[in-house]
C-alpha cells in the first residue's frame, strides 16, 4: 500500500531549541494532516492543511501543505519536555477512496 | 466528553479463535475507520466506513472482518486470528464521510499465540 515518507525517523533535542520534520510522497494528496501519539495512547490530531500552500499555526507549531501537494513539514518552536512523543504526517489519498495514508512515524526526545 | 472507546484494551488469546474488538464513538461521526500499529511499519489502515451499511477496505484487509450496522459501532471481528495479527489496533471517527481529521480512540493491543 502506499506509504509517506517521513523525515527524520527519531531526533534528540535540548529543551527550548526548534525542531523541523517533513513528510514526502510521489502522488498528490489533497488534505495533509499532522498527529501525535504520547507512549500508550491513539495519535491526537495536531494540525489539518487542506490547501496547496497553507501555512498554518496551533501554538508552538507550524506546519505546511507543500505547493507541489507532495510534501508538507511541521516545526516546533522553544520545546518542552512534553513534547516527547511520535509525530505522524498523514495524507487523504486523493482517488475519492476517503483512504487516510500514514508516514512511520518521527519520534521525539527532549532533554531536559 | 466526546471519545472513541475500543473494548478490551488488552487481549491475549490463541490462534483460530475467533475475537471481536468493540468500537464506539459519541461525536455523532459518519466515519469510522480501524487501523493496526506495528513497529517499523507506522499506523495501516484495515477496513473503513464512510456511513451505516458502507464499508470499504483499507490497505490491509486480509484476515479481518467488519460491520456498521449503526452509526456510533464499528466492531472488528477477526473470525480465525493468527500470530501475524499481533498488533496494536486502534478505531478512529471523524466527521463527514470522508477521513479528515481523525479521532483516535486508545489503542487494543493483541496477543495471539
Amino acid at each position: 500500500g502506499q506509504q509517506l515518507n517521513q523525515s527524520p525517523q527519531s531526533m534528540f533535542i535540548q529543551e527550548g531549541e526548534d525542531v523541523s520534520m517533513n513528510c514526502t510522497s510521489s502522488s498528490i494528496f489533497n488534505t495533509w494532516l499532522w498527529y501525535k501519539q504520547d507512549p500508550g495512547e491513539g495519535p491526537v490530531l495536531l494540525i489539518a492543511l487542506y490547501k496547496a500552500g497553507e501555512l498554518t499555526s496551533n501554538g508552538r507549531l507550524t506546519a505546511q501543505f507543500g505547493i507541489t501537494r507532495k510534501d508538507s513539514f511541521l516545526n516546533i518552536s522553544a520545546s518542552i519536555p512534553s513534547d516527547v512523543g511520535i509525530y505522524f504526517c498523514a495524507g487523504l489519498w486523493p482517488g475519492g477512496s476517503e483512504k487516510l495514508v500514514f508516514g512511520k512515524g518521527m519520534k521525539l526526545t527532549v532533554n531536559p | 466528553e466526546a471519545q472513541v472507546t475500543q473494548n478490551p484494551r488488552y487481549l491475549i488469546t490463541v490462534t483460530g479463535k475467533k475475537l471481536t474488538v468493540t468500537c464506539s464513538q459519541n461525536m455523532n461521526h459518519e466515519y469510522m475507520s480501524w487501523y493496526r500499529q506495528d513497529p517499523g511499519l507506522g499506523l495501516r489502515q484495515i477496513y473503513y466506513s464512510m456511513n451505516v451499511e458502507v464499508t470499504d477496505k483499507g490497505d490491509v484487509p486480509e484476515g479481518y472482518k467488519v460491520s456498521r450496522k449503526e452509526k456510533r459501532n464499528f466492531p472488528l471481528i477477526l473470525e480465525s486470528p493468527s500470530p501475524n495479527q499481533t498488533s496494536l489496533y486502534f478505531c478512529a471517527s471523524s466527521p463527514g464521510t470522508s477521513g479528515y481529521e481523525q479521532y483516535f480512540g486508545p489503542g487494543t493491543r493483541l496477543t495471539v499465540t
